[in-house]
Formats: C-alpha cells, structure tokens, sequence
C-alpha cells in the first residue's frame, strides 16, 4: 500500500488568485492523478501527472487552468489558477499500485470566495 | 463514453444486510472497484471484481457480472460507522470512472 500526503487540507481563496496543492507519496509510483470532487458529486479525474513529461488531461480540463508538476516518482502539485467560486471543491491526489488498486490523499478542501 | 449508474441513497437498519447495485459501461474492461467514503475523508478501497462471481471480505463482499455490466456490493451484519458513502468505479481502457456513490444511512 502507498501513504499520500496532501496538503493543505482546505484552505479560503479569493476569487482571481491560484493555490497549488502538494502531493507526497511514501514510495515511488509510475501513476498519479488529480481528482476534483464537487458536493454531491463523483471523482472527476482532472489529469494523469506523468513523470518527466506534461500531464494528460480529461476533456474539459486545460493546462493553463490545472497546471500539473511531477519532477519525480514521489510527488506531484496541482495549482488551480485564475480562481472563481465555481473552482470550489474538494481536489483529491490519487496512486495506483501493481495491483491497480487506488489510493487517495487525505483531499484539499478549497473554497474561493 | 464511461458511465456507472448507482442509487443515490439507501437507509438500512443496525444488525441488518444491504445491497448496493450498480450498473456500468465502458470502452473496454479491466477490473470493478468499491470505495467507502466517509463525509469529509478520501475514499478507501473495499473490494476489486474482475472476473464473474462474488469476492468475500469478511462483512463486505462484491459481486460482478461482466455480460450484464452489473455489480453489487453486500454489507452484512451493518453497524452504525457503516454510515458513508459508497461509490462503484469501472476501469476502462486506461481511467478509472466513478459513480456518483450511494449515501448510505445506517439507523438504530
């Protein structure tokens, strides 16, 4: 199993700034993701952050509003840029492991005010 | 396209057995997962289904019918912290899709 830490856990944003989310991992993973969890809603998976290259994204999700680091196989950053209140949502760092089991970091609650 | 379709909300009672169904398409096919997610906490994974039939892990166990993009997840012996929201994902040719999870409600 992979421990995740994520950080920060929430934080209050006002509208037109960026906030970048940090993303630790105990051991070294070829595959990291970033989901976004809106209330009462599923994972949304944002993009695949791929190491020593630029991350996939989903459709409907753009490298000039999500830009995704990963220097290495234990971490990865989110920033969400240019933020309005639709931005609000928990964002979630994700893992897989050889057994293609999923583990999550503990979230980042973001309100945009 | 992805899409997983499973019931919003379901109520049960203490000491009780629930079933969670949950129906999915995808473009392509490798592996049915259950996740628990409790308000305001990351999801944990219960139960992973890739081929037909039932995967028992003690209280929970994950049923999965690859012919009818059908699967189900069976809460025994319910207790109150089993109160959470459970959410069905399919992976496809690559990503996982998610559900938009069962609210579970477990009364006295």
């Amino acid at each position: 199993s992979a421990v995740i830490s994520q950080k920060p856990s929430r934080d209050i944003c006002q509208r037109g700034t960026s906030l970048t989310i940090q993303c630790q991992v105990d051991s070294q993973v070829t595959m990291m993701f970033w989901y976004r969890q809106q209330p009462g809603q599923s994972l949304t998976l944002i993009a695949t952050a791929n190491q020593g290259s630029e991350a996939t994204y989903e459709s409907g999700f753009v490298i000039d509003k999500f830009p995704i680091s990963r220097p290495n196989l234990t971490f990865s950053t989110l920033t969400v840029s240019n933020m309005s209140p639709e931005d609000s949502s928990i964002y979630l760092c994700s893992v897989e492991d050889t057994t293609t089991e999923a583990f999550f970091g503990q979230g980042t609650r973001l309100t945009v005010v | 396209g992805q899409n997983i379709d499973q019931p919003t909300e379901m109520t049960a009672t203490e000491g009780a057995i629930v079933q969670i169904n949950c129906t999915y398409q995808t473009s392509g096919f490798n592996g049915l997962f259950w996740y628990q997610q409790h308000a305001g906490e990351a999801p944990t994974f219960l139960s992973y289904n890739v081929l037909d039939g039932l995967e028992e892990k003690g209280r929970f166990s994950s049923f999965l019918s690859r012919s009818k993009g059908y699967s189900y997840l069976l809460l025994k012996e319910l207790q109150m912290k089993d109160s959470a929201s459970y959410l069905c994902a399919a992976r496809g040719d690559s990503t996982l899709t998610f559900g938009k999870g069962t609210m579970l409600l477990v009364s006295p």
